[in-house]
């Protein structure tokens, strides 16, 4: 079936340090692929989207490029600050209903 | 804006008690779900409802029901509160094919 896989956390980084969640996908058809991002104590909030391959979903710094070649959709910053420290949710949309799969999400820590 | 609202943000149960999360949306949005979150799961689909008066189960169903009698509102119903419903419980709506928009969050915990 249809499924998400990304890099278990926690991620640990300093301050400025360049940042990769990797995010790989197993679906049929073609899904759109999404990064959402919950900070503590809140819901989730979607980061960026891609809806076909070549795509690049970017916003607040952070990218990701729908490559369907390689089944991935890895998040990428080139300088983190402490306030990124929150789960990261890589995630895939497929059918009629506007489902979604979510990944197990990958805890990141930003130390100054 | 208010977006997606849940009642009540948190609550302890002791086990075999019922209840009932609400979730309220003002965006005019057709699709609306819950998940549970637990530690290292990720988020799970229980139920979700593509329309007024209609809904479907996800992926996670066993011991919750569902009710979709006005387009705005959508509650998650536990008829028998059991340790294993301990989580955290995320609403979600949607327009179409556009992203969905999440609450934030009710925490329920079960004795």
């Amino acid at each position: 079936g249809d499924s998400v896989t990304q890099m278990e956390g926690p991620v640990t980084l300093s301050e400025e340090a360049f940042l990769t969640i990797n995010c790989t996908y197993t679906a049929t058809g073609y899904p759109s692929l999404f990064w959402y991002v919950q900070y503590p104590g809140e819901g989730l909030q979607l980061l960026l989207k891609a809806t076909k391959a070549d795509d690049k979903g970017s916003n607040k710094g952070f990218e990701a490029t729908y490559r369907k070649e390689t089944t991935s959709f890895h998040l990428e910053k080139g300088s983190v600050q402490v306030s990124d420290s929150a789960v990261y949710f890589c995630a895939l949309r497929v059918g009629r209903d506007d489902k979604i799969i979510f990944g197990k999400g990958t805890r990141l820590h930003i130390l100054p | 804006n208010a977006g997606v609202t849940q009642t009540p943000k948190f609550r302890v149960l002791k086990t075999g008690q019922s209840m009932t999360l609400l979730c309220a949306q003002d965006m005019n949005h057709e699709y609306m779900y819950w998940y549970r979150q637990d530690p290292g799961m990720g988020l799970r689909l229980i139920h979700y409802s593509v329309g007024e008066g209609t809904t479907a189960k996800g992926e996670v169903p066993d011991g919750y029901n569902v009710s979709r009698l006005k387009k705005q509102n959508f509650l998650l119903g536990l008829e028998s509160a059991a340790p294993s419903q301990t989580s955290v419980y995320f609403c979600a709506s949607s327009l179409g094919s556009q992203p969905q928009h999440f609450g934030d969050g009710t925490r329920l915990s079960i004795l």
